[in-house]
């Protein structure tokens, strides 16, 4: 089976602040890739960023990088200088190398403060 | 963008009643997801499709049942509409290359459905 699991529901930090989303998730693959989405007021679902589980270089995309911990099935992200465009909520996700289905976290809501 | 299209984008129907929600995509992408989205519980997975005819049910199928009978399109059944399904539904597309490379999910616009 494939969980993910958020533990953290809301965070709110000031802008320009560095903010840090937990993700810990379980699956039975020695492979898979994990993401952050963000999901906007408008709902739409953008992805942040992307990581392959046998890759050990943790990924980054501009002000967004994640903390990839295989061994502690640990994939946080952090967001340096945020801004106010990064209010939304954040979800994590977990698809297996060799699963079909795409599963996710429970999600975080962040709010940037001006 | 990619082409991946919900209709309708909002419903409100009765308890007991059928609805079908349509997931319509261009991307010819094989894999084919139905999520459902509430408050405190993210995206919960519904059923998914991994080719045509190819369905298995996700963590919340109970109620729901879908069909693919070509490959851009996945439709999601509610058999008979309860309170307890009014929900924002989600359908995403995905694809993996020759090496079994995952992309990236892509999502539709989302469908509010509410049953009253």
């Amino acid at each position: 089976a494939q969980t993910v699991t958020q533990s953290q529901p809301e965070m709110s930090v000031q802008e320009a602040e560095t903010v840090t989303l937990s993700c810990t998730y379980d699956t039975s693959e020695s492979n898979y890739y994990l993401f952050w989405y963000k999901q906007p007021p408008s709902r739409q679902m953008i992805l942040v960023i992307r990581q392959e589980a046998y890759k050990q270089q943790n990924a980054t995309e501009n002000r967004f990088s994640v903390n990839f911990q295989k061994a502690a099935k640990s994939f946080s992200l952090k967001i340096s200088d945020s801004q106010l465009g990064d209010t939304a909520m954040y979800f994590c996700a977990l698809h297996g190398w060799g699963a079909q289905k795409l599963v996710f976290g429970q999600g975080t809501r962040l709010t940037i403060n001006p | 963008d990619a082409g991946i299209t919900q209709s309708p984008r909002h419903k409100v129907t009765e308890t007991g009643t059928p609805v079908t929600l349509r997931c319509h995509q261009t991307e010819n992408h094989r894999y084919m997801y139905w999520y459902r989205q509430d408050p405190g519980h993210g995206l919960r997975l519904i059923h998914y499709s991994y080719g045509v005819k190819d369905t298995d049910k996700g963590e919340v199928s109970d109620g729901y049942s879908v069909s693919r009978s070509k490959t851009e399109d996945f439709l999601l059944t509610l058999e008979s509409a309860t309170s307890s399904q009014t929900s924002v539904y989600f359908c995403a597309i995905s694809e993996s290359d020759v090496s079994r490379v995952r992309t990236e999910a892509f999502f539709g616009q989302g469908t509010r459905l509410t049953v009253v």
